[in-house]
């Protein structure tokens, strides 16, 4: 079972609607990460959190506004999204942000189960 | 830059038989982080195996196994007795390298899908 717990599983949203998902990983990391991931294709990187602090923004619309109240939870805010903006969104943890040396089993980044989202 | 490439958009294997998902990559640090992941239609993406550049020897968990070709910059799954419930997507991935500024995040391939037969 995943460390990394992801809520809600399944959201369906209007243009003008505001949600959140939510995110929560209880293994010590101080990492976190929301990815995004349209169908047939790999994940793309949105942002990290490396304690707490916003550490990359890949250029993501601010209509996606990211949020970390504790070390353990990070959210992603919605607003205003677009259809195009249906996707998977997976959060992720691990150990650290940068890479330690290759030796070390830490830098592995573990993902949850992911967000379907729908814009209608 | 880094590059993670998968040759194999999908594959099918009868159950029960061994197979071996293709991952080459490219990279121009000595130090970087070799990860596979397995994708289910669920969608959650699950770790599977890890192999750091330094390891003389090819990591191995369960029934997975990583088979490290540092010279030709290969690092093939390999999956022992398949199972039905090993049909998935499988993503290559790299991480890595203090020398070159953002090479620590994930890079991965495009997939292959596997597909296990009765």
């Amino acid at each position: 079972d995943t460390e990394v717990t992801q809520t809600p599983k399944h959201l369906v949203m209007g243009m003008t609607n505001k949600k959140s998902l939510k995110c929560e990983q209880h293994m010590g990391h101080r990492a976190m990460y929301w990815y995004k991931q349209k169908a047939k294709k790999p994940p793309e990187l949105m942002f990290v959190y490396s304690y707490e602090k916003l550490s990359i923004n890949e250029s993501v619309p601010s209509r996606f506004s990211p949020e970390c109240p504790n070390s353990s939870l990070l959210n992603l805010h919605l607003h205003a999204l677009q259809p195009e903006d249906s996707a998977l969104y997976l959060c992720a943890s691990s150990q650290d942000e940068g890479f330690v040396n290759p030796g070390d089993s830490g830098n592995t980044i573990y993902f949850g189960e992911g967000s379907w989202l729908t814009v209608v | 830059a880094q590059k993670i490439t998968q040759t194999q958009p999908g594959m099918f294997v009868q159950e029960k038989e061994a197979v071996t998902l293709d991952c080459t990559y490219d990279t121009s640090d000595p130090s970087y982080g070799l990860f596979w992941y397995k994708q289910p239609s669920s969608g959650e993406m699950i770790f599977l195996i890890y192999q750091g550049s330094y390891d003389q020897q090819n990591a191995t968990e369960g029934r997975y196994s990583l088979n490290f070709q540092k010279a030709r910059k290969s690092a093939n799954l390999v999956i022992s007795a398949s199972q039905l419930g090993d049909s998935a997507m499988y993503f290559c991935a790299m991480r890595g390298g203090v020398s070159n500024f953002g090479n620590e995040k994930l890079t991965f391939g495009t997939g292959t899908r596997l597909t296990i037969i009765p």
